[in-house]
């Protein structure tokens, strides 16, 4: 069966550290893969999703980025953190042509 | 872009009664989504409505979808305490794969 990692669960960083949130799926290949930030009391913001290796696609203009560099591995990175970073951040798998989504536990970024 | 509303966005329920949460979205969709978060977890997949005039129903939940009216509902009988949770419904736009949420319903429900 597959399953998806999400590490670290929490995360506290002061503005203008850099950052970095890794994703893995287990048990399936070639997966969509997709990095959502939820703010506070809000709603789900797509951030970046992925079809492939090296494949990465923007949905929002900001000082995020994310990379693919293998099949299963997928990273949320910044440089530097700005307050408005701050949110429980989700990964999230599909297969391919399919929609329905998993989700990873979370990681909870607080930036202070 | 597909946008989507909710509402209520937030639904203060007493155990016992029934009350529905509504979805409406802007353009062309296929299927719909619903989906469960507990506090401070992760979203959990509740139904996939494939077709016009799908329904769904598991337990006290059931959802509906009319792609014309471009609107699903999340109707929930006998509301008791462990339904609290934040709903969110997410409708994928015709011949896409990505889903676009709305902005959650949050359940509270008391006795």
């Amino acid at each position: 069966s597959q399953t998806i990692h999400q590490w670290p669960a929490t995360l506290v960083q002061p503005v203008g550290s850099p950052l970095s949130l890794e994703c893995t799926v287990e048990g399936t290949s070639n997966p969509n893969l997709y990095w959502y930030r939820q703010a506070a009391g809000r709603g789900l913001q797509l951030l970046f999703y992925s079809v492939g290796i090296g494949q990465i696609s923007s949905e929002v203009p900001q000082n995020l980025s994310a990379s693919r560099p293998q099949d299963r591995q997928f990273i949320l990175s910044s440089k530097k953190l700005l307050l408005s970073d701050s949110g429980f951040y989700l990964c999230a798998w599909s297969l391919g042509g399919n929609e329905k989504l998993f989700f990873g536990s979370g990681t909870q970024l607080s930036v202070l | 872009e597909l946008k989507v509303e909710q509402n209520p966005l937030f639904l203060s329920m007493q155990e016992g009664k029934n009350y529905t949460i509504y979805c409406n979205y802007s353009t062309t969709s296929d299927r719909l989504y619903w989906y469960r978060q507990d506090p401070g977890k992760s979203l959990e997949s509740l139904f996939v409505l494939l077709s016009n005039g799908a329904v769904k129903q598991e337990g006290r939940l059931m959802a509906s979808l009319d792609t014309k009216a471009r609107l699903s509902t999340l109707h929930i009988t006998a509301a008791v305490h462990d339904l609290s949770a934040t709903y969110f419904c997410a409708p994928r736009i015709s011949g896409d794969y990505k889903l676009s949420f709305g902005a959650g319903t949050t359940v509270t429900v008391r006795a």
